[in-house]
């Protein structure tokens, strides 16, 4: 039974380009958290998402920053016009629902140059 | 709104010594979840324990126990037998237990752990 993936691992970006970071949930589970790691620092919450639908995103920056979670395929953090300051570890965690354990992915570090 | 804080950036153990790791954290609600995490160089997230605040038992796994004080909401995980492997990054984390928008966890800054052989 495969764990959360993460794709790609290790991302490295010039300012001003597009990231997008791919999150496949464990088998059944329909639930999506993504959360993001600055050096030294403990993981912070950007969005919630279900299936379609987007639960909460009140971690999420307001602006260059979104996410989605097709019907069919894997979640998707995509970061416009990355700045240096986007450069952190972001983590993909699943569940099956709400009130479940939350599983977490390796990570894709995002390095801005 | 609800914090985590792990007062201790760094701790040291001998090879099959016990280490304490402290956690506090603020909240208003009862009904909730405290989680360690351990975060090895390989930053894969491992779920270590988990306690139901309305349980009063400590929760045991192996090596790894806690002592959870609800009245001073103080959540802290003893290792025992310490081993190499032990090394890693800690984090306490918090969680509502109820769904919607409250269902994110809330993680501490972190405990870096090394283990001397």
């Amino acid at each position: 039974n495969a764990g959360v993936m993460q794709n790609p691992r290790h991302l490295v970006r010039r300012r001003g380009q597009e990231a997008r970071l791919r999150c496949s949930p464990m088998k059944g589970h329909s639930h999506v958290y993504w959360y993001r790691q600055l050096p030294e620092e403990g993981l912070k919450f950007m969005v919630y998402l279900q299936k379609e639908n987007i639960i909460d995103e009140s971690g999420m920056p307001k602006e260059r920053f979104s996410a989605e979670f097709p019907k069919e395929g894997p979640s998707i953090l995509r970061i416009q016009q990355v700045v240096r300051g986007d450069s952190a570890a972001y983590f993909c965690a699943s569940s099956r629902g709400e009130l479940y354990e939350q599983y977490f992915g390796p990570g894709t570090r995002l390095t801005v140059t | 709104a609800q914090t985590v804080t792990q007062s201790q950036p760094e701790m040291s153990v001998q090879e099959a010594e016990t280490v304490t790791l402290s956690c506090t954290y603020d909240t208003s609600e009862s009904d909730y979840y405290l989680f360690w995490y351990k975060q090895p160089p390989s930053r894969q997230m491992i779920l270590v324990i988990r306690q139901e605040a309305y349980k009063q038992q400590n929760a045991t796994e192996n090596r790894f126990s806690v002592n959870f004080q609800k009245a001073a909401k103080s959540f802290s995980l003893k290792i025992s037998d310490s081993q190499l492997g032990d090394a890693a990054m800690y984090f306490c984390a918090y969680k509502l237990n109820y769904g919607g928008s409250q269902g994110n966890l809330i993680f501490g800054k972190g405990t870096k752990l090394s283990v001397k052989p």
